[in-house]
């Protein structure tokens, strides 16, 4: 069973730009969470993702969204880029929404640098 | 506000010592708490502990969860080179958010 992919693997981006990062869940998997992970802050809950539905969104500014598909597939875009958005996004999917019962599967990551 | 504290921050030990890593937790309808290792990218999956005082055990690693002090450990056994990564407690809280520790980077020196 292939595992979460996430695509690009790394990113460059300027002040002020837009990005779109994209995530594939492990088949069957219909829970699809998103975290930004830094050095500081650790890993920090955007949002999740459960048939097509945003279900739970943690303390991130509008700047950052995302939508599900009806595949599951999810994508996370980040407008008007800031210094402080450079991190590795984790994309997280699970059976049940809420990671309820069922761990997290995480893919490698897309680490984003905005110069 | 819902809280995941893991301690030590880093830790570094030889080859063949016995580690102890801690996750104490404050949240909201507790759930369930998870261990995850992460060495270079994604983290992966160790365990999840729903009840307390039962041991969840995989070769050399074991964790328990006191639901009454609100607190898990993570024990690693004759630590090898290869467990050399940042540790991560995650707790499930009755809002479906999953809120994780800032994580237990150890290093096993040979």
């Amino acid at each position: 069973k292939a595992g979460v992919t996430q695509t690009p693997r790394y990113l460059i981006k300027t002040r002020g730009q837009q990005v779109t990062l994209s995530c594939s869940p492990i088949s069957g998997h219909r829970s699809v969470s998103w975290y930004q992970q830094t050095p500081g802050q650790g890993l920090q809950f955007l949002f999740e993702y459960f048939s097509e539905t945003q279900r739970n969104k943690g303390n991130f500014p509008g700047r950052f969204s995302g939508r599900q598909f009806s595949n599951s597939r999810s994508e996370m875009n980040v407008s008007t880029l800031e210094l402080g958005d450079s991190a590795l996004y984790l994309c997280a999917s699970s059976l049940n929404p809420g990671g309820l019962n069922s761990p997290l599967h995480f893919g490698n990551g897309t680490r984003l640098t905005v110069t | 506000e819902d809280k995941v504290v893991q301690s030590p921050l880093s830790l570094v030990v030889h080859e063949g010592d016995t580690v102890t890593l801690n996750c104490s937790y404050e949240v909201t309808n507790f759930r369930s708490l998870l261990w995850y290792k992460q060495e270079k990218k994604a983290p992966t999956f160790l365990f999840m502990l729903t009840s307390s005082g039962i041991e969840k055990k995989s070769g050399r690693l074991s964790s328990i969860l006191d639901k009454k002090e609100l607190f898990s450990i993570l024990n690693i056994t004759a630590t090898q080179t290869g467990d050399s990564a940042v540790y991560l407690c995650a707790v499930e809280a009755g809002n479906n958010d999953m809120r994780f520790g800032a994580g237990t980077r150890l290093t096993v020196k040979p």
